[in-house]
């Protein structure tokens, strides 16, 4: 059973560019949750996702991100006209339908920017 | 709402001595605690869990944690650390219904000494 799987791996972008990050949840998993984890920092909740909704964005920026989660496919964090302030390691995890609580992490995403 | 305190940024220990990390939650019902571990540019992984069934937790790797209400803590031990322990520890706190994220302590990075 392959865990969460998250590409790319590492993402270099310029000031102003577009960064997309992806995140394939465990087979069977319907809940997606993304997190931000600044450097020397612990991770902080962005939004909360299940097949094509949106439950808690609370911990997400209003502007120049964004989510989704469609019926197929997986899930996209965007982030346009990203800044140097944007640089961090982003980290998916997925739960199951059964409302289980333990959520399992992806390797994350490690966004540059220059 | 929910919050993590950890007390202690940073550990050291020598090889084969006991470890120590603490943690000390605030909630406002009966929480769901959790330890990860994550070992240098890697993603998170599930140490342990506590759910409200025994308060003693036993987790991989020789790890375990005790849930003590009265003192609102989770503590983190090992016996005997080995040199594969360090890596930096996050005590998590889960969130209820619909606001099911995980709120995340700062972290305690483990240095092992030879």
């Amino acid at each position: 059973n392959a865990g969460v799987m998250q590409n790319p791996r590492h993402l270099v972008r310029r000031r102003g560019q577009e960064a997309r990050l992806r995140c394939s949840p465990m087979k069977g998993h319907s809940h997606v949750y993304w997190y931000r984890q600044l450097p020397e920092e612990g991770l902080k909740f962005m939004v909360y996702l299940q097949k094509e909704n949106i439950i808690d964005e609370s911990g997400m920026p209003k502007e120049r991100f964004s989510a989704e989660f469609p019926k197929e496919g997986p899930s996209i964090l965007r982030i346009q006209q990203v800044v140097r302030g944007d640089s961090a390691a982003y980290f998916c995890a997925s739960s199951p339908k059964s409302l289980q609580e333990t959520q399992y992490f992806g390797p994350g995403t490690r966004l540059l920017v220059l | 709402a929910q919050s993590v305190t950890q007390l202690d940024s940073h550990v050291s220990v020598s090889e084969g001595t006991p470890v120590l990390l603490r943690c000390n939650y605030s909630s406002s019902y009966s929480p769901s605690l959790f330890w990860y571990v994550q070992h240098p540019n890697k993603g998170l992984q599930l140490l342990l869990k506590y759910t409200s069934a025994a308060t003693l937790v036993k987790g991989i790797n020789g790890f375990e944690a005790e849930f003590k209400k009265s003192e609102t803590s989770f503590h983190l031990t090992k016996p005997s650390a080995h040199m594969s322990d360090a890596a930096e520890y996050f005590c998590v706190v889960s969130g209820s219904g619909s606001a099911r994220q995980l709120t995340f302590g700062s972290g305690t990075q483990l240095t092992v000494l030879p």
